[in-house]
């Protein structure tokens, strides 16, 4: 499977503190995305970063991208409740027309 | 009301009926795609769509049949469904294959 693989399964934090997901994919891609789901609710796009980036931003989010490693990192900062869902990453290995999704990583922000 | 809808939201089936799932955006995107998302599986690819009258395979297409005769629509239909196919179904659409793609809220299809 091409699929990325988030770690870890579940993560617990306060409110107000940073959360790092990470996720691990096996083959060369174009571009690497996060999404985040609700409970019930269908994804909902955060970011995409390309192969040739290495760092992106958007509001408290921050993504890393590590093309040696194969891997890239989700950092939300200043959590909030609001922040609690499951978050996936997807990967086109290479194909371009095809997204392979991970398992999730399940955060709970504890008000 | 513009976005992506499926219909049903809710659907309880019996093995070897047949089932369709309709997904329906209003972008005019090119591009659709059928995901399920089973628990320890994450969303797995079924069908996508490039365009209209053409449709290729994903990660886990056995079973599945779908058509696309209009830009806006993508049903996927289950000629003779099965227990394992018990899951959420996500319709999501985007303008390009690289792009971010946008999900509907998903029908959760259960088989007895």
């Amino acid at each position: 499977s091409q699929q990325g693989e988030e770690d870890p399964q579940a993560l617990s934090i306060q409110e107000g503190e940073n959360a790092t997901m990470n996720c691990s994919y096996k083959t060369s891609i174009n571009n690497l995305q996060w999404y985040r789901q609700n409970s019930g609710r269908g994804l909902v796009h955060l970011i995409l970063i390309r192969s040739n980036e290495r760092e992106k931003h958007s509001g408290r989010l921050r993504v890393t991208l590590d093309t040696s490693k194969k891997s890239s990192s989700l950092l939300i900062t200043a959590s909030r409740a609001a922040d609690t869902a499951s978050y996936f990453c997807a990967t086109d290995g290479n194909t371009g027309n095809q997204f392979y999704f991970g398992t999730g990583t399940s955060l709970t922000v504890i008000p | 009301d513009a976005g992506i809808t499926q219909s049903p939201r809710y659907k309880i089936t019996e093995t070897g009926r047949q089932v369709t799932l309709m997904c329906h955006q209003t972008w005019s995107h090119s591009y659709m795609f059928w995901y399920r998302q089973d628990l320890g599986h994450g969303l797995r690819l079924i069908y996508y769509s490039a365009a209209a009258d053409i449709t290729d395979k994903g990660e886990v297409p056995d079973g599945y049949v779908v058509s696309r005769s209009k830009t806006e629509n993508f049903p996927l239909t289950l000629e003779s469904a099965t227990r394992s196919q018990t899951s959420v179904y996500f319709c999501a659409s985007s303008p390009t294959s690289y792009n971010e793609q946008f999900f509907g809220p998903g029908t959760r299809l259960t088989v007895l």
